[in-house]
């Protein structure tokens, strides 16, 4: 059971915007950054959002990030086919002392 | 640029000691706020952090594998070195160490792992 909840799945249909939810508590979103990567099938994790809506050089900026409160979301607009990976939010928790991952989200474009 | 790269056994039995390296380059581990994680992916599920370690040698481990946990680091070859005893069968999955980015800046965390190892997979089992 993860600290941060996401749904297991989302898809969409090529050129469609989805958003992939984070929920936290006050311990960790609710008072420290989120930070969003992507991985792809037996690959590593990649950052894709970090400091809740800052994008790495190189992401596109069809990639954006956003926070209010204890929840947290990625949104990817103009969706592709190569968008479809597994994605990961995460935090640092006070009550952890270290950083804390959501269940993943795997996105399916269909 | 910065590349990390996991080394160590496929697989250990039960009750065995796990060793694993991360070499690294690109950064230094002797200088202020540098940082290097380590991160578990069991397959198919999730990631978990297992620990850091700092420039300083401080270290900090995840309350789930804390008493079974060591990190150590030789800053001259540029290396961190996990060391995980009494592995079981749930420790199976995929090892990576990660450069930590960002910091604690006015009571807020914001930290982040950029980049990663390729990770290295371990299997537990007799």
């Amino acid at each position: 059971q993860s600290v941060l909840s996401q749904p297991p799945s989302v898809s969409g249909t090529p050129g469609q915007r989805v958003t992939i939810s984070c929920s936290g508590s006050t311990s960790n979103i609710g008072s420290n950054a989120v930070n969003w990567y992507q991985q792809f099938p037996g690959m590593a994790p990649k950052v894709l959002i970090y400091t809740n809506s800052q994008r790495p050089s190189g992401v596109p900026d069809r990639f954006s990030g956003s926070k209010s409160g204890t929840s947290a979301s990625l949104a990817i607009s103009g969706l592709q086919s190569e968008d479809e990976a597994d994605y990961y939010c995460a935090a640092w928790d006070d009550d952890l002392r270290g950083p804390v991952f959501g269940g993943g989200t795997k996105l399916t474009v269909l | 640029q910065i590349t990390l790269k996991e080394s160590g056994p496929t697989m250990v039995k039960p009750t065995q000691t796990l060793t694993l390296t991360c070499t690294f380059s690109g950064f230094s581990l002797s200088n202020s706020g540098v940082a290097v994680g380590w991160i578990r992916q069991p397959p198919g599920k999730a990631l978990e952090w297992l620990g850091t370690i700092f420039w300083d040698g401080d270290t900090r481990y995840s309350p789930s594998v804390k008493t079974r946990l060591t990190f150590t680091k030789d800053t001259s070859k540029n290396q961190v070195v996990l060391r995980m005893t009494n592995m079981d069968p749930m420790d199976t999955g995929t090892y990576f160490c990660a450069h930590r980015r960002g910091g604690y800046t006015s009571g807020y965390y914001e930290t982040w792992f950029d980049p990663w190892g390729q990770g290295t997979l371990v299997t537990v089992s007799s």
